[in-house]
């Protein structure tokens, strides 16, 4: 079955220290989006890439950077200088072209990262 | 600037009654708008969309809703809640801002709703 695959589920880190956040898919999607959910906040735009070698920032992409060297993967780092870490991390992933803002988002499990 | 805005942190409802989800949007043009579902410590999952046409949508699960443009509003409805439909809704609509290749399939996502259904 296709989907998105993130890992690992569950992750900590010390302070100062660097955290990269897996997203694979088999979707064959072009578009990929990382996501990060806090209670009560919904969800906010860290990153997305639209075409392999290509991403774009999103509303709160300070401390955080990605790469998009492949079409199926999309790592997140998540480093020193992001001070408030510990959250819930959504990949997810879309079709792209046409309409694209008419297409759903598939959404990965999630990884939860925890700042100790 | 595109916003939606989901007005109560939680809906209480028993089990077998109607259940409303309220979501309320701020766009320039014309609204695509997402309801999706999160179940605990999991993704989100797609319920249903409007993109044009119909006012009334039909979702996943026995889940509707109800575009109406003079209130700005997309409330999801469901005619019999299930203890099963207890989770966590978001209500979406689509960013209009673009780069260099056009559309994106980017979202604003509003603060979500939890939703519990007791027997």
């Amino acid at each position: 079955d296709g989907g998105i695959t993130q890992s690992p589920k569950y992750l900590f880190r010390k302070e100062g220290q660097n955290v990269t956040l897996s997203c694979e898919q088999n979707l064959n999607h072009d578009a990929m989006y990382w996501y990060r959910q806090d209670p009560g906040q919904g969800l906010r735009l860290i990153y997305y890439s639209q075409i392999v070698n290509d991403f774009q920032k999103g509303d709160i992409a300070e401390g955080y950077s990605v790469s998009r060297e492949k079409k199926e993967s999309f790592p997140l780092t998540v480093t020193s200088a992001q001070k408030n870490p510990t959250a819930f991390y959504l990949c997810a992933s879309s079709k792209q072209g046409g309409d694209s803002g008419a297409n759903v988002l598939t959404f990965g499990a999630g990884s939860r990262l925890t700042v100790l | 600037a595109q916003s939606v805005a989901q007005p109560e942190d939680q809906v209480n409802v028993a089990e077998g009654n109607p259940l409303t989800v309220k979501c309320t949007y701020s766009v320039s043009g014309n609204p695509y708008l997402f309801w999706y579902v999160q179940y605990p410590n999991r993704g989100l999952q797609f319920l249903l969309k409007y993109i044009t046409g119909d006012n009334l949508v039909k979702g996943s699960y026995g889940f509707e809703a109800e575009f109406n443009k003079s209130q700005t509003s997309f409330h999801l409805k469901k005619p019999s809640a299930l203890v099963s439909d207890s989770a966590l809704y978001f209500c979406a609509v689509r960013d209009l801002f673009s780069y260099g290749s056009g559309n994106t399939g980017k979202l604003i996502f509003g603060q979500g709703t939890t939703l519990q259904v007791k027997p």
